[in-house]
């Protein structure tokens, strides 16, 4: 079952600019995590933030999460063509003990050199 | 070593065929899933094997049988499949196996492209 729903769906920009991506999930978590995944490849970790942390950096990537609105927005800063993936957001199952991540529905990001 | 390996990369079987998908970690991880993805959509969870046991089936049909011979290796074996189980299958592993959070980032292979005809 999907944890929550990310937007945009898609997301097309030119590279150099910033690319900013939302997540909305349902139950309450004990951490979010970010994957990015190029075309019809594995996911690769990004970034995994608490869930009594409000903002997390790791070089270009900036992420910030709202327990009480259960959402999450991944920022990407100067964009380059290389970015150009899907990104997911990823929840734990708190509430149910699932020790397995729930995926959002992801953003297609798509950087135009 | 912080590869997840999966093989083989693509499998073609027809409807009547037996086929197995491979998962190899030498992370020490000692949880290990299956996810399933269709195009364009999110990886969904299958199996779940925590310390070598199955701790989550996702109501899977029985046409999919993991294994977890070892604390490495797991294992999906398929047999009877339908078109519709075309699909990208996912490996990974975790470290975090033992409490009842994931806190700790998933490693994923590079899938499995199956194509059923």
């Amino acid at each position: 079952s999907q944890q929550g729903e990310e937007d945009p769906q898609a997301l097309s920009i030119q590279e150099g600019e910033n690319a900013t991506m939302n997540c909305s999930y349902k139950t309450s978590i004990n951490n979010l995590q970010w994957y990015r995944q190029n075309s019809g490849r594995g996911l690769v970790h990004l970034i995994l933030i608490r869930s009594n942390e409000r903002e997390k950096h790791s070089g270009r990537l900036r992420v910030t999460l709202d327990t009480s609105k259960k959402s999450s927005s991944l920022l990407i800063t100067a964009s380059r063509a290389a970015d150009t993936a899907s990104y997911f957001c990823a929840t734990d199952g708190m509430d149910t003990g699932r020790r397995a991540l729930t995926f959002g529905s992801g953003t297609r990001l798509q950087v135009q050199p | 070593d912080t590869e997840v390996t999966q093989t083989p990369k693509h499998l073609v079987m027809g409807m009547t065929n037996k086929k197995s998908l491979k998962c190899e970690q030498h992370m020490g991880h000692r949880a290990m899933y299956w996810y399933k993805q269709k195009a364009k959509k999110p990886p969904e969870l299958m199996f779940v094997y925590s310390y070598e046991k199955l701790s989550i089936n996702e109501s899977v049909p029985s046409r999919f049988s993991p294994e977890c011979p070892n604390s490495s290796l797991l294992n999906l074996h398929l047999h009877a499949l339908q078109p519709e189980d075309s699909a990208l299958y996912l490996c990974a592993s975790s470290q975090d196996a033992g409490t009842g959070a994931v806190n700790t980032e998933a490693f994923f292979g590079q899938g499995t492209r199956l194509t059923v005809v």
